[in-house]
């Protein structure tokens, strides 16, 4: 099925190691995105790309770095994970048609830092 | 300053109650998007709206553009609609949101 595919789903990481979220989508979209979710305080963004190429800095970038490798994928590093990225992390890709963006989320991936 | 936001934060209701959650938001928007995640589960669109109303089975989402204002109705509530429901909107080039409405029906 069309989506948007992100992995790992769940991960568990020592204070200062380093790893990398992986999101791949096909449903030809330009923009792709990276959030967070924590208990209330909803999606924050933490990078976004509008476009193959490009990337650029969302609400809470720090600690984290993004590769756009291409049009399909889009990557999120933590070089080096504190307990405060401890998160439910969503990839989002959205295009625009007929005058609206849709917007289609990954299946979310849980990290617990310790 | 939250450019998008919800009412209630959460609401318990009967099973077969009528339910309304409410978004309002502050920005310019070209759609706003109704999303349900269920508990630890993912994020789903249920409706991209950019005017009047749309309807899906038991839910129905309205917009009023000039009021900057949304609902999310849900008819004949059910234990499996127990979610939180996020409103969404596209403004310049990202998504706003606001922090969800986490829904539950008691049997």
């Amino acid at each position: 099925n069309a989506g948007v595919t992100q992995t790992p789903k769940f991960q568990v990481l020592k204070t200062g190691q380093s790893m990398t979220l992986q999101c791949a989508q096909d449903m030809n979209h330009n923009s792709m995105y990276w959030y967070r979710q924590d208990p209330g305080m909803g999606l924050r963004l933490i990078y976004y790309s509008a476009s193959e190429g490009t990337t650029d800095k969302g609400e809470v970038p720090n600690g984290y770095n993004v590769s756009r490798l291409n049009k399909r994928e889009f990557s999120l590093r933590l070089e080096s994970a504190a307990p405060s990225q401890t998160s439910v992390y969503f990839c989002a890709s959205s295009e625009r048609f007929s005058g609206a963006n849709v917007l289609t989320f990954g299946a979310g991936s849980r990290l617990t830092v310790l | 300053k939250n450019e998008v936001e919800q009412s209630p934060q959460n609401l318990t209701a009967q099973e077969g109650e009528f339910i309304t959650i409410n978004c309002s938001y502050s920005v310019g928007i070209s759609a706003l998007h109704w999303l349900q995640q269920h508990p630890g589960g993912g994020i789903v669109s249920l409706f991209m709206l950019s005017s009047g109303k749309k309807k899906h089975g038991r839910l129905i989402a309205t917009i009023n553009i000039q009021e900057k204002h949304s609902s999310l109705h849900i008819t004949a509530s059910h234990p499996r609609d127990s979610a939180v429901y996020i409103c969404a909107v596209y403004s310049g080039n990202q998504f706003y949101f606001g922090t969800g409405t986490s829904l539950t029906v008691i049997p």
